[in-house]
């Protein structure tokens, strides 16, 4: 079987940095997705890794350690309209964790 | 950016009526779809992978009879979910990829099914 697992909800301020961790075990692995989602609206892709090591895109960096089966999504200089679900997810068909729900205070 | 459309948005309908969800990609060809339920406060919770010209196949607990689905071209992928009741009510989503495990899915802004 497939699992991926995520804390359920993490509280920051704005302007700080946070870590969403996700350990998963999957059959067959291909890479691990990050994904957000806003109340009401459709996953949104972020980002993705394939092979270990740090992958950065703007205010978000994700980073995966195969060996570990664990990956991060890391978020800096956080904004109130960061406040949303976060998911990771692996598989050759996307398996998601359970999200994350990120609430940014100011 | 690759581009995944879904429609209808919304549908609101009675129960033992037949819903029918289209989903398009709209600048690649999708050779697999994927057909997602959430429920309020919940994560995506797979249905079925859709490959075109061939048999949807169907996650565990999914009624393959009540959740038809048809991926008859590289663009193209449809559920219908028939005689739906209020259980069924819940944002369903698709999201197509090119068919290679490395290349990221796209989603669909989702269609939210209210049956009553």
């Amino acid at each position: 079987g497939q699992s991926l697992e995520q804390p359920s909800e993490v509280t920051a301020v704005e302007g700080a940095i946070v870590q969403i961790n996700c350990t998963y075990q999957t059959s067959g692995f291909y890479g691990l997705s990050w994904y957000q989602q806003h109340d009401g609206g459709a996953p949104t892709f972020l980002s993705y890794n394939g092979l270990d090591g740090l992958e950065e895109t703007g205010r978000f960096s994700s980073f995966l350690s195969r060996s570990d089966s664990y990956g991060y999504l890391l978020l800096q200089e956080l904004q109130m309209k960061d406040s949303a679900s976060y998911f990771c997810a692996a598989g050759g068909k996307l398996i998601f964790g359970q999200g994350t729900e990120l609430s940014v205070k100011p | 950016g690759a581009v995944v459309s879904q429609h209808p948005s919304w549908v609101i309908c009675k129960s033992g009526t037949s819903v029918k969800i289209e989903c398009r990609s709209l600048d690649f060809q999708a050779t697999t779809m994927f057909w997602y339920r959430q429920f309020p406060k919940q994560s995506l919770m797979l249905m079925a992978t859709s490959n075109e010209g061939s048999k949807a196949t169907y996650e565990q607990g999914v009624e393959k009879d009540k959740f038809l689905i048809n991926h008859a071209s590289l663009t193209l992928s449809t559920l219908t979910v028939t005689s739906a009741h209020p259980e069924d009510s819940s944002f369903y989503i698709c999201s197509a990829s090119g068919g290679q495990p490395n290349q990221p899915q796209h989603f669909g802004d989702g269609t939210r099914l209210s049956i009553l």
